[in-house]
């Protein structure tokens, strides 16, 4: 069975501080691995990842793909009150569209 | 200028009856879906329509029909709705072998009674 598994389930920390967020996964057909931030509602992209250990950033975030260990992880530095939010990773399988499996998900609280 | 946009946002309805969400997306996508989140948090792929022809079909009970009546609209119909059907339901919308990134409606938080 496809599985998408993420931790912490939950982390929470001081503003300024920096975390990281893991994403492993165990599928079938790996195509990408997504990650997005859910706030109250729709689940908005951050980065999409498909290649091994090319970083990419934004900003104060980043991410990075080890497909031999099958993980990624969500680096965000210096945090925010406003970075508080669920974290979810989706790797996608496609199957003659996008099929994503989703994490359940990290919820992240920022201190002031 | 909403993206993908969904309605209604809320749907609070007694066991038994039938109800329609729609969805629709200004993107000029090619390719929509719907997803459902339960209250742990999990998104589920339920639907996928490419040009209007269905493309995936999850495990999903009969009592669902998906209609996509032009490549920019997805409705999700739910016949004899169950107290399981409570859930988030979101529409999103991709462009296939363009960049493929998903993109999320605002969701229709459905409540059965």
């Amino acid at each position: 069975e496809d599985k998408v598994v993420q931790s912490p389930l939950s982390l929470v920390v001081h503003e300024g501080d920096t975390v990281t967020l893991n994403c492993s996964y165990e599928v079938t057909n790996f195509r990408s691995l997504l990650w997005y931030k859910q706030e109250k509602k729709a689940p908005t992209f951050l980065f999409m990842l498909t290649s091994s250990g090319i970083e990419k950033k934004s900003g104060r975030l980043s991410s990075i793909l080890d497909k031999k260990e099958l993980f990624s992880i969500l680096n965000i530095t210096a945090t925010q009150t406003g970075d508080s939010a669920v974290y979810l990773c989706a790797v996608d399988l496609f199957q003659g569209a996008q099929k994503l499996v989703f994490g359940q998900g990290t919820r992240l609280t920022i201190n002031p | 200028d909403t993206a993908v946009s969904q309605t209604p946002k809320y749907l609070v309805t007694q066991m038994g009856n039938d109800k329609s969400i729609k969805c629709e997306q200004n993107l000029g996508h090619d390719t929509m879906y719907w997803y459902k989140q339960d209250s742990k948090k999990f998104l589920k792929i339920m639907f996928s329509y490419n040009n209007k022809e269905l493309i995936i079909n999850e495990t999903v009970p009969n009592r669902f029909s998906p209609k996509s009546p032009d490549k920019a609209h997805l409705n999700l119909h739910i016949n004899s709705l169950e107290l399981g059907d409570s859930a988030v339901y979101f529409c999103a919308s991709s462009h296939l072998g363009g960049d493929e990134k998903l993109f999320f409606g605002s969701g229709t938080q459905l409540s059965v009674l």
